[in-house]
């Protein structure tokens, strides 16, 4: 079985540029998460998706960050513009339902100059 | 605030050895734990997770402990291999309802296995 998607796996951009993060879920799995992780830390949660509805997104950055799962299966996570604070890897998760096991992509590196 | 941290940001232990990595909660309402392990570029593995219902709970090789009395709970490996060297985090899932699907991380413990 197929994990969690994510591409890029790297993007280098400058500050107040645009950038997108794609993520595909396991297959069936109806909640997706997008997470924030710095440097030594834990991720921490941005958005959490119940099929296309976004269910909890009271850590997203809104005047920047958003995020999108149209039809319920993949989804994009766009910032616009970065900043230099925005540099961390963000990952993806999925799981069939918000109380079952969370399973993380590879996450795509951001490196924000 | 409610927490979920570990005790010890490092962990070295010798091939062979059984490891045990140890973390902190500090809501008494949680009910449900996960252990991950993250490998240098790669996203959080699950490993084991455990409900409030449970005090322990076995996989293959790994055994997870939940004290709840004290807010504890560890995660003890045993034969370590230098193939799990990694950033273990121990992490919360909500504390319930409309809460669950919320990961709380702790920061992290790097354990490093020497051959």
């Amino acid at each position: 079985e197929a994990g969690v998607v994510q591409s890029p796996r790297y993007k280098i951009i400058e500050k107040k540029q645009p950038v997108a993060f794609w993520c595909n879920p396991i297959s069936g799995h109806n909640t997706l998460y997008w997470y924030l992780q710095n440097l030594g830390q834990g991720p921490e949660l941005l958005i959490r998706y119940e099929n296309e509805e976004a269910v909890d997104d009271s850590q997203l950055p809104k005047d920047r960050f958003s995020a999108e799962r149209l039809k319920g299966v993949d989804s994009t996570l766009k910032i616009q513009p970065a900043e230099l604070g925005d540099s961390a890897v963000y990952l993806c998760a999925s799981s069939l339902a918000g109380f079952d096991t969370q399973y993380f992509g590879p996450g795509t590196r951001l490196t924000v100059l | 605030g409610e927490s979920v941290g570990l005790h010890l940001p490092t962990l070295s232990v010798q091939e062979g050895d059984n490891s045990i990595i140890n973390c902190a909660y500090s809501n008494s309402a949680s009910d449900y734990f996960i252990w991950y392990k993250q490998e240098s570029g790669k996203g959080p593995q699950f490993i084991i997770d455990i409900r409030s219902n449970m005090d322990k709970r076995q996989g293959q090789r790994v055994t997870v402990l939940l004290n709840k009395t004290v807010k504890h709970l560890s995660l003890q490996i045993a034969a370590t291999q230098p193939g799990d060297s990694a950033v273990y985090f121990c992490a919360e899932n909500g504390a319930g309802g409309t809460s669950y699907g919320k990961l709380t991380f702790g920061q992290g413990t790097i354990l490093t296995v020497h051959p």
